[in-house]
């Protein structure tokens, strides 16, 4: 099946400091990939829809100033955390659609603030 | 909005079939994803079933689909240590998808 990567696997950082996270397909074009945030022992929630040249669609009650969300390309989608703070700490998972069906989601990055 | 429910956990022996159930609310569902998360890893699509059939089987696993009742169930024969995860629903319709809360599945030896 289609692979996702996303890159870092796990950051920690300083609390006032942005984390950026890549999410790329690795073989295939994405023209739809989605950024999720997973609590411990919770569902996916769902923060933003990103198209490939052009501004990301967010969920109610997420923050666009606050989590930056570019999808430059067709394989690439980055979303950065700025000025983190320890409640941003969280299992961010992106995935990725290719215009059929199915999403491929990526092994997510473990964000950790200090 | 649209909203998917499991139960949480569910504790089996090795060897025995697991059955988890889900609801949905969206009628207008054309696909249902049963997805696996193994501990600090992303979602893994065990598999998915369309909205016109009512079973799919797959090897171990069977898909039924009661789109009257909007209930969907995994049914997991022979279950192994190595299938002790969390498994989530997840329906999509016209626009993104929505999951449930996850069902904790433990296998005991």
């Amino acid at each position: 099946g289609a692979v996702v990567s996303q890159h870092p696997s796990r950051v920690i950082c300083k609390s006032g400091t942005s984390v950026k996270i890549e999410c790329r397909s690795l073989d295939f074009q994405a023209t739809t990939m989605f950024w999720y945030r997973q609590f411990p022992k919770k569902s996916l929630m769902l923060m933003a829809t990103s198209n490939e040249g052009s501004k990301a669609t967010y969920e109610q009650g997420v923050e666009k100033d606050k989590f930056l969300i570019n999808h430059a390309s067709l394989t690439l989608s980055t979303l950065t955390v700025t000025s983190a703070h320890p409640e941003d700490s969280s299992f961010y998972i992106c995935s990725a659609n290719a215009g059929g069906s199915e999403q491929f989601f990526g092994p997510g990055t473990r964000l950790t603030v200090l | 909005g649209e909203d998917v429910e499991q139960s949480l956990f569910l504790s089996v022996r090795e060897g025995d079939s697991s059955v988890i159930n889900c609801t949905y609310t969206d009628s207008s569902s054309t696909y249902l994803y049963w997805y696996k998360q193994e501990p600090g890893a992303g979602l893994q699509l065990l598999t998915y079933i369309f909205s016109n059939m009512d079973m799919k089987q797959d090897q171990r696993l069977t898909v039924l689909l009661n789109k009257k009742d909007k209930h969907l169930s995994l049914r997991i024969a022979d279950t192994q240590t190595g299938d002790s995860a969390i498994y989530f629903c997840a329906e999509k319709g016209a626009g993104k998808s929505t999951f449930g809360d996850g069902t904790t599945l433990t296998v005991k030896p």
